[in-house]
């Protein structure tokens, strides 16, 4: 059963940069068939698209973010990671990694999420 | 402002059948069959309950189906439960940056 697990700080101080990692067990990050994902929900509702990459270290950002958020992978330690430079309190949500089917938006496998505070 | 368009609430009795849509474009549902379906009780994990506009994955009960027509895209549930009572969020693939875009989320009442 392939499990993905969030780490990182819960709370990030403004103009700093968020930093998160989801480590992959039961199965392999290195399998081609899938694209790694991150994605974020606000309070309240709504989940955003974050980006995702593939094994290769090929990343695909979300365009309003691309200038901020930066993705990388390793497989030798079978975990990706996120980083979101220059936060601000709208920054703030529970973030989520997740495994991307063939990049086409089917999520088959999420962490259970943390939430990343932006707060002096 | 989401990219797909959802109700933001629907309800239904035990036992009946619900639709929730979900309106995107000629570029995002409407151009690829890659229309998924999330279900998300709060605090833990969303469940992917439908992906490629149809297809259920194994484990996800048969109440659950889905369609599309043109540029939307519908998730049906039927033989309501309290279990049920969730939110629902559709995602589409865009072909193009962004390649993942999602609805704005319906909460699901079971009355």
């Amino acid at each position: 059963q392939v499990q993905l697990q969030e780490s990182g700080p819960g709370l990030v101080k403004p103009s700093q940069t968020l930093s998160l990692t989801c480590n992959v067990s039961g199965g392999s990050i290195n399998s081609g068939a899938y694209y790694w994902s991150w994605i974020r929900q606000y309070p309240g509702k709504g989940l955003e698209w974050i980006g995702y990459i593939y094994y290769s270290g090929s990343t695909y950002y979300k365009p309003s973010l691309e200038s901020r958020v930066s993705m990388s992978v390793d497989t030798s330690r079978n975990h990706f990671s996120l980083s979101l430079s220059s936060v601000t309190a709208a920054d703030t949500a529970v973030y989520y990694c997740a495994r991307d089917k063939g990049g086409t938006g089917s999520l088959d496998y999420w962490g259970q999420g943390t939430l990343v505070t932006v707060s002096s | 402002q989401s990219a797909l368009t959802q109700p933001a609430s629907v309800s239904g009795s035990p036992g009946q059948s619900i639709t929730i849509s979900c309106t995107g474009t000629s570029s995002d549902v409407g151009a690829y069959d890659y229309v998924s379906w999330y279900q998300h009780h709060p605090g833990k994990a969303p469940k992917l309950i439908i992906y490629g506009v149809y297809n259920r994955p194994s484990g996800v009960s048969n109440r659950f189906s889905g369609s599309k027509s043109g540029n939307t895209a519908s998730l049906t549930i039927s033989g309501l439960l309290a279990e049920d009572e969730a939110d629902y969020y559709c995602s589409s693939y865009t072909g193009s940056s962004p390649y993942v875009v999602f609805g704005g989320g319906t909460t699901l009442t079971v009355l």
